[in-house]
């Protein structure tokens, strides 16, 4: 079955150092691949997805490439900010997002000033 | 993005009591509904999904006669959590996509039910 590991932490970072969490996948057909983002006291939010290999998903500074050879999806962010503080989970489905998630166990980040 | 609402955001229960969580969206027709449900330290496992005015699809291992769905609404499903016990005691969230406009889920902010 489909499935995703990514790192748990919790991270505590400082203002402008460079994220990355690792996330890296297992999968029966070709799936899509996702980040969400879960702020404190509000819903998951989509961040970023790509949907085939060598993609690249990126919104507010964050990036992530769909490496099919790895079977890899790490966000990356090169100055992290105090509003970046929420839970991030990396995702898959079966097909361009509409399907049924499968999620990671989400890590938890805090960006101090 | 849209909007999803879930109400309550917390509930209290005694053990062999009923609770009935909502999830609305509040901007859009929701076609497809998923619940979700989430332990401390674990990912996000889904329950079941819910299309409007058909019966529910439920995850292996998930229990139809205790977690009863109701989709009767494009804006309106509900999770029926029957004879809860402490061991249900979770966080619950659901989704909403319409498969017509926008292939995206869009999430509530959950529900935390405590049973005693």
């Amino acid at each position: 079955g489909n499935s995703v590991t990514q790192m748990e932490g919790p991270v505590t970072l400082s203002e402008e150092a460079f994220l990355t969490i690792n996330c890296t996948y297992t999968a029966t057909g070709y799936p899509s691949l996702f980040w969400y983002v879960q702020y404190p006291g509000e819903g998951l939010q989509l961040l970023l997805k790509a949907t085939k290999a060598d993609d690249k998903g990126s919104n507010k500074g964050f990036e992530a490439t769909y490496r099919k050879e790895t079977t890899s999806f790490h966000l990356e962010k090169g100055s992290v900010q105090v509003s970046d503080s929420a839970v991030y989970f990396c995702a898959l489905s079966d097909w361009g997002g509409s399907e049924k998630l499968v999620f990671g166990k989400g890590m938890k980040l805090t960006v101090n000033p | 993005g849209a909007v999803v609402s879930q109400h309550p955001s917390r509930v209290i229960c005694k053990s062999g009591t009923s609770v009935k969580i909502e999830c609305r969206s509040l901007d859009f027709q929701a076609t497809t509904m998923f619940w979700y449900r989430q332990f401390p330290k674990k990912s996000l496992m889904l329950m079941a999904t819910s299309n409007e005015g058909s019966k529910a699809t439920y995850e292996q291992g998930v229990e139809k006669d205790k977690f009863l769905i109701n989709h009767a609404s494009l804006t309106l499903s509900t999770l029926t959590v029957t004879s809860a016990h402490p061991e249900d005691s979770s966080f619950y969230i659901c989704s909403a996509w319409n498969s017509a406009e926008v292939h995206e889920q869009f999430f509530g902010p959950g529900t935390r039910l405590t049973v005693l």
